[in-house]
């Protein structure tokens, strides 16, 4: 149970377009998602908390018009990465929280972009 | 403010047993987990613990918890080659429920 998926797993897309990566929670209901950013041998770095039915709340930072969130239902939550730069290569990684209590989070099998 | 820290690199022959370490700042944080990172992949749930326990076992995992010092570590018992990935340690901290992230250690287990 508490299975993320995240999709597409890879992409490439030119400078200047937008990449919409999605976050689907398939068999609970996630009010609360995560997107983390991965660059190579590092650790995850939280960009935003998405909740859903209201806005993302963004850490410090991260642009929030560059990388746009979107969590309209209890299942599924967006990241769009706009007009995309070669800087914006990485791999990001998108998590839920289940369960009651503050002890169960899922992680997506994360999404690897580059901009060429 | 909320850091988690651990040593970068591990390397241990094949039916070692393997040790990671894991420093972090938040005494208020409730659970502190284990996490698990092949190469291209997201993170895998290896175990997790409760702010109130002191020892936790699942097969080969061990986890320890001092909460005096602030020190978790995450010990794998008769380690294998498939072991060898990037382990992360993290708590939830204090703010929001999100999880607080060390920089990985790269555990690399030589047949």
């Amino acid at each position: 149970g508490a299975v993320v998926s995240q999709h597409p797993s890879r992409v490439i897309c030119k400078s200047g377009t937008s990449v919409k990566i999605e976050c689907r929670s398939l068999d609970f209901q996630a009010t609360t998602m995560f997107w983390y950013r991965q660059f190579p041998k590092q650790s995850l770095m939280l960009m935003a908390t998405s909740n859903e039915g209201s806005k993302a709340t963004y850490e410090q930072g991260v642009e929030k018009d560059k990388f746009l969130i979107n969590h309209a239902s209890l299942t599924l939550s967006t990241l769009t990465v706009t007009s995309a730069h070669p800087e914006d290569s990485s791999f990001y990684i998108c998590s839920a929280r289940y369960g009651q209590g503050n002890y169960g989070y899922t992680f997506g099998s994360g999404t690897r972009l580059t901009v060429v | 403010g909320e850091d988690v820290e651990q040593s970068l690199f591990l390397s241990v022959r094949e039916g070692d047993s393997s040790v990671i370490n894991c420093t972090y700042t938040d005494s208020s944080s409730t659970y502190l987990y284990w996490y698990k990172q092949e190469p291209g992949a997201g993170l895998q749930l290896l175990t997790y613990i409760f702010s109130n326990m002191d020892m936790k076992q699942d097969q080969r995992l061990t986890v320890l918890l001092n909460k005096k010092d602030k020190h978790l570590s995450l010990r794998i018992a008769d380690t294998q080659t498939g072991d060898s990935a990037i382990y992360f340690c993290a708590e939830t901290g204090n703010q929001g429920g999100k999880l607080i992230f060390g920089q990985g250690t790269e555990l690399s287990v030589k047949p």
